[in-house]
């Protein structure tokens, strides 16, 4: 199987403060993206990281990918209580018409 | 801003009735899809849809499913016989004209179903 899994499951951290969510998956990949899903709507896409690329950067986020160890991982600086949300990494691989999502992290930030 | 619009936005139906749900994706995307996800679990890849046919499908997607672009604009999943284990929510997804190798897929806000 191609899924990924993320690690931790489940995240409480202060504002202001960190958050890092990590995902390996299984299989070798063309991309990989995270999104971000508030409770009980749909998904919405963070930021795509290529296979050949190492690291990311959109504004807070900060995309890791490691493929010899077949891992990335999502950083989110200064931490904000809008951020709290559900957190899925997705890959996809050669000769697949699909995205596979990973089991996600709930992210809860307080005020 | 365009967006994936999906009805309804929530579903209840009787255990063995055909269900129907709609999607309209965006409006130059040409790759389609339907996912599912079991309450506060992961999100499952039920089928991608493109140029008119099925271009791949999960092992959930059994012959209970089928997906249609009747008219060119919406993207339909049926559900012939639902289960109580249909009960979920269904999610569709649109992705530009290279699909995947673009990146990002865009997705609806979702139709839950429920059934009893």
């Amino acid at each position: 199987s191609q899924q990924g899994e993320e690690d931790p499951q489940a995240l409480s951290i202060q504002e202001g403060e960190n958050a890092t969510m990590n995902c390996s998956y299984k299989t070798s990949i063309n991309n990989l993206q995270w999104y971000r899903q508030n409770s009980g709507r749909g998904l919405v896409h963070l930021i795509l990281i290529r296979s050949n690329e190492r690291e990311k950067h959109s504004g807070r986020l900060r995309v890791t990918l490691d493929t010899s160890k077949k891992s990335s991982s999502l950083l989110i600086t200064a931490s904000r209580a809008a951020d709290t949300a559900s957190y899925f990494c997705a890959t996809d691989s050669a000769g697949f018409q699909k995205l596979v999502f990973g089991t996600g992290t709930r992210l809860l930030v307080s005020p | 801003e365009p967006e994936v619009t999906q009805t309804p936005s929530h579903q209840v139906t009787q255990m063995g009735q055909e269900v129907i749900l709609r999607c309209v994706p965006i409006s130059n995307h040409l790759y389609f899809y339907w996912y599912r996800q079991i309450l506060g679990q992961k999100v499952e890849f039920l089928v991608s849809f493109y140029n008119n046919e099925i271009s791949e499908k999960s092992e959930i997607f059994d012959d209970q499913f089928s997906v249609e672009r009747p008219d060119g604009s919406n993207f339909t999943l049926k559900i012939r016989s639902t289960k109580l284990e249909d009960s979920a929510m269904y999610f569709c997804a649109s992705s530009g004209q290279r699909g995947l190798v673009t990146g990002e897929l865009f997705f609806g806000e979702g139709s839950r179903l429920t059934v009893l």
